[in-house]
């Protein structure tokens, strides 16, 4: 079964330095892999996902995410971060041809003025 | 993207009752999923609900606790049955996407408190 960890619960940044949220996963197949946000009172929004192709994925509100094959990663980036960002980062897997996603335990990020 | 309508978006309930959430989708989709999201946890997979099946749930997850229902392409309801603190949650409601972008979309959610 496929499952995706994210070994930082919580990630500080200063307000325009780049941010880093770490994810790793694991499954038997071709991963389909997802980035989600949660604001405070909120569901989640899809931010960006990687399929196939280009390892380099760009979503929305300008984070991109590498997909890397050999270290079973996907970690969230931001070249420059905002306070606004500041939120919980969920990332998700599911394996091809399934409908099971599962998510990640949550990274709290927070960016700081 | 779908837009998904969920009620109530909180409520305060005693142990015992049983509380019926609601979720509307804007567009049809064949999918549904509940989820829950314990204070500080990640999502777990309640049920799949299709329309015109039995849900289908997951491991910890039974009929009797989180009936659920799918009358149609655009809505479905979770109950959470007899509750007890325990079950003081978000309920999140999602669905798959109809463009075959795989990607889930997600409603607001409804937060539970069981006294």
């Amino acid at each position: 079964a496929q499952s995706v960890a994210q070994p930082e619960d919580q990630v500080n940044v200063a307000e325009g330095n780049p941010l880093t949220v770490k994810c790793t996963y694991s499954v038997s197949g071709n991963p389909y892999l997802f980035w989600y946000v949660q604001y405070p009172n909120r569901g989640l929004q899809f931010l960006l996902k990687y399929i196939t192709g280009d390892n380099l994925v760009k979503g929305s509100y300008g984070f991109e995410a590498e997909f890397n094959k050999s270290q079973t990663s996907f970690h969230l980036k931001k070249p420059s971060a905002l306070v606004s960002d500041s939120a919980l980062y969920f990332c998700a897997v599911r394996e091809l041809g399934s409908n099971d996603m599962r998510f990640g335990a949550g990274t709290r990020l927070t960016v700081k003025p | 993207s779908a837009v998904i309508s969920q009620k109530p978006s909180r409520d305060i309930c005693q142990r015992g009752t049983s509380l019926t959430i609601q979720c509307q989708v804007d567009s049809q989709v064949t999918m549904m999923f509940w989820y829950r999201q314990q204070p500080g946890q990640s999502l777990t997979l309640i049920a799949t609900a299709n329309q015109g099946s039995e849900a289908t749930y997951e491991s910890g997850f039974v009929i009797d606790k989180f009936p659920i229902s799918r009358p149609n392409l655009t809505f479905s309801t979770l109950t959470v049955s007899n509750m007890s603190p325990e079950d003081s949650s978000i309920y999140l409601c999602s669905v798959e996407s109809q463009e075959g972008l795989n990607i889930q979309y997600f409603g607001a959610g409804t937060r539970l408190s069981v006294l």
